[in-house]
């Protein structure tokens, strides 16, 4: 059972670049998110989908775009990456935009150079 | 606004001891939901409980046990019994309703450390 599953782990991007993360979850979740984590700032949500079709921003959106492919993939765009994006990105999805508990990715760490 | 404050950045104790992670948090909504998560060293975070702004009632769950008080907007986070396996970070998060359902905000996170 795979979960949560993000692409790729890794990543080195030069200032300026446009790089696409992907999330996929088999679990039939209606709900999707994309978190960034940085040293002492928790996780910090960028965007979330409530269900398949909808997107919406979160507390840090700027930079980024995001995709709700269909109800299994949702895809977190940077189109001109800057340093100050260098984290690592989680991804997650719950059952519904509730009370659900999220279940996480393994995260992508990326660094812009 | 909604906010999570773990003031514990660090803390470090010897196996078997007992420790407390703290957890505050502000919210005007009176339906929310309060969450833990951990993070071992490996890097993925695993869902430990939940808890809605209507139970009050502490929990326990081996040597984890939870204490919510909505007196004092606290959702505090007790391992009894430390293990070396329980060296992670440990993320609070709370819910309130938003845009298309709910808001998640995570605390900053306590990093545990637990000594052998």
């Amino acid at each position: 059972n795979a979960g949560v599953t993000q692409t790729p782990k890794f990543q080195v991007l030069k200032t300026g670049q446009s790089m696409t993360l992907q999330c996929a979850q088999d679990m039939n979740h209606n709900s999707m998110y994309w978190y960034r984590q940085d040293p002492g700032m928790g996780l910090r949500l960028i965007y979330y989908s409530a269900s398949e079709g909808t997107t919406d921003k979160g507390e840090v959106p700027n930079g980024y775009n995001v995709s709700r492919l269909n109800k299994r993939e949702f895809s977190l765009r940077l189109e001109s990456a800057a340093p100050s994006q260098t984290s690592v990105y989680f991804c997650a999805s719950s059952r519904d935009n509730s009370n659900q508990p999220q279940h996480f990715g393994d995260g992508t760490r990326l660094s812009i150079l | 606004a909604q906010k999570v404050t773990q003031a514990q950045t660090e803390i470090s104790v010897v196996e078997k001891e007992d420790v407390t992670l703290d957890c505050v948090y502000e919210t005007r909504d009176t339906t929310y939901y309060l969450f833990w998560y951990k993070q071992p060293p490996s890097g993925e975070l695993v869902f430990l409980i939940r808890r809605n702004s209507f139970d009050e009632q502490n929990e326990i769950s081996g040597r984890y046990s939870w204490n919510f008080q909505k007196s004092t907007s606290s959702f505090n986070f007790t391992i009894t019994a430390s293990q070396v396996v329980d060296s992670a970070v440990y993320f609070c998060a709370l819910s309130e309703s938003a845009t298309g359902g709910f808001k998640t905000i995570f605390g900053a996170g306590t990093r545990l450390f637990v000594k052998a």
